[in-house]
């Protein structure tokens, strides 16, 4: 198991469902993470938190919105996404950013 | 060409081997090197993490990194089946105020008894 926890761990929606993402860390990691990650495909970064303020956001469509309620939580919510945004959904969180990441074992998003 | 070069594999080896796997790197301004290993249908997990070149060990992994080359490796001894899986070099670079991991595309390794 690891030190960062998401859910669900599967989810399948059909395109004009909303449904969210949660992942929690109680390490006191200041920087928290969204990737996606496409089989057999390195993780793509979509946002990056960093002391609970928005830091990054990779161009990622309006479809996708993070929201990070606490230093230990971060959300993401899924609108009317397509079919090619089923993947892996992966959270992960560092001390400060220029530190090694630490990944949860993620959602399989299947969209339908 | 990719910031980050890593050859995907698969890498087929007997178990009790020494395993190499490497990464290339283009932008000198990448800084903080890390090795992950992913499990089938599991988040990365974070093996070795070094910011200097030169060695680091720990247990049967030890990472290396040549900066004046853009080269890191990670070796692993005596390798047993359950080394298999996918390996992900991940390297830091800061752009504007943040730093941005930026990952290779992963080497799949086969350990067979």
């Amino acid at each position: 198991d690891t030190e960062v926890t998401q859910t669900p761990k599967h989810l399948v929606m059909g395109m004009t469902n909303k449904k969210s993402l949660k992942c929690e860390q109680h390490m006191g990691h200041r920087a928290m993470y969204w990737y996606k990650q496409k089989a057999k495909k390195p993780p793509e970064l979509m946002f990056v938190y960093s002391y609970e303020k928005l830091s990054i956001n990779e161009s990622v469509p309006s479809r996708f919105s993070p929201e990070c309620p606490n230093s230990s939580l971060l959300n993401l919510h899924l609108h009317a996404l397509q079919p090619e945004d089923s993947a892996l959904y992966l959270c992960a969180s560092s001390p400060g950013q220029n530190s090694p990441l630490h990944f949860g074992n993620g959602t399989r998003l299947t969209v339908t | 060409q990719k910031e980050v070069e890593q050859d995907p594999g698969p890498l087929s080896v007997p178990e009790g081997a020494i395993v190499s796997l490497n990464c290339t790197y283009s932008n000198s301004a990448f800084q903080y090197f890390m090795w992950y290993r992913q499990y089938s249908r599991k988040g990365p997990e974070l093996l070795m993490y070094t910011y200097s070149s030169g060695n680091k060990e720990d247990g049967r992994f030890t990472a290396q990194v040549d900066k004046s080359s853009k080269y890191i490796s990670l070796f692993i001894r005596d390798s047993q089946p359950s080394d298999s899986a996918t390996y992900l070099c991940a390297m830091n670079t800061k752009s504007g105020g943040s730093y941005i991991p930026t990952f290779g595309r992963g080497t799949s390794l086969i350990v067979h008894p």
